[in-house]
């Protein structure tokens, strides 16, 4: 089982949106709305952000949201802020019944 | 207050074993799922494996698979990994973590995660 794709990294200025791309394959994120997105501070333990594609928890921003489009899941950040700058992970179920991250993507706020 | 503790890491050479362990508190252990999270230095998360509430069911990942066994003692609110056939590639801070459900399978939605145990592999 590969590792989902995602960019190594990613920027932009306070106020901006970006997005951050999970690339799979049919056997997982085209497959299951069960992809998920983390962000991980420095020297901190990852924080789940969004659940089932598109789902936030109760306590995460509405800044932070999520979609799929085929094989391919994204997370945006709108009104982007300094305590953004974080790594941010993607996870997605696969049709082997394991679970497969995405290599991460370093989040800086210029 | 939740507290994953893991232990069990330390320095091994290639092709030996070692027994991971989690100490949980602070929750009603034998109602959720529980994961091993990996993640060598410098690098990204690795999902390594999960076990249901009640050990029906469990999950490796493709690179441990057939070497690491996950198992948990609801009576002792732990969780282990026995590791056995160690690589170099193994090498990496072993995280316990807590899932939102009592099953693993399907979306991964986790809550709490452990400090974790550092595991070397080198000869």
């Amino acid at each position: 089982q590969s590792a989902l794709t995602q960019p190594a990294s990613v920027s932009g200025s306070p106020g901006q949106s970006i997005a951050i791309s999970c690339t799979g394959t049919s056997s997982d994120v085209g497959n299951y709305n069960y992809v998920s997105w983390y962000q991980q501070r420095p020297g901190k333990a990852p924080k789940l952000i969004i659940y089932e594609v598109s789902n936030r928890p109760s306590d995460i921003s509405n800044r932070f949201s999520g979609s799929k489009s085929g094989n391919t899941a994204s997370l945006t950040i709108s009104g982007l802020q300094a305590e953004d700058e974080a790594d941010y992970y993607c996870i997605s179920y696969t049709s082997s019944s394991t679970l497969v991250f995405g290599g991460g993507t370093k989040l800086t706020v210029l | 207050e939740v507290q994953l503790v893991e232990s069990g890491g330390g320095l091994v050479q290639p092709g030996r074993s070692l027994r991971l362990s989690c100490a949980a508190s602070g929750f009603t252990f034998d109602d959720y799922a529980m994961h091993w999270v990996r993640q060598a230095p410098g690098k990204g998360l690795e999902w390594v494996s999960g076990i249901d509430w009640n050990s029906y069911t469990t999950g490796y990942a493709d690179s441990v698979k057939g070497r690491f066994t996950i198992s948990r003692d609801n009576a002792k609110n732990s969780l282990y990994l026995q590791m056995n056939n160690l690589r170099t590639d193994d090498t990496a801070l072993y995280y316990c973590v807590k899932d939102w459900g009592n099953q693993w399978l399907g979306g991964w939605e986790v809550d709490y995660w452990g400090q974790g145990t550092l595991v070397t592999v080198s000869s």
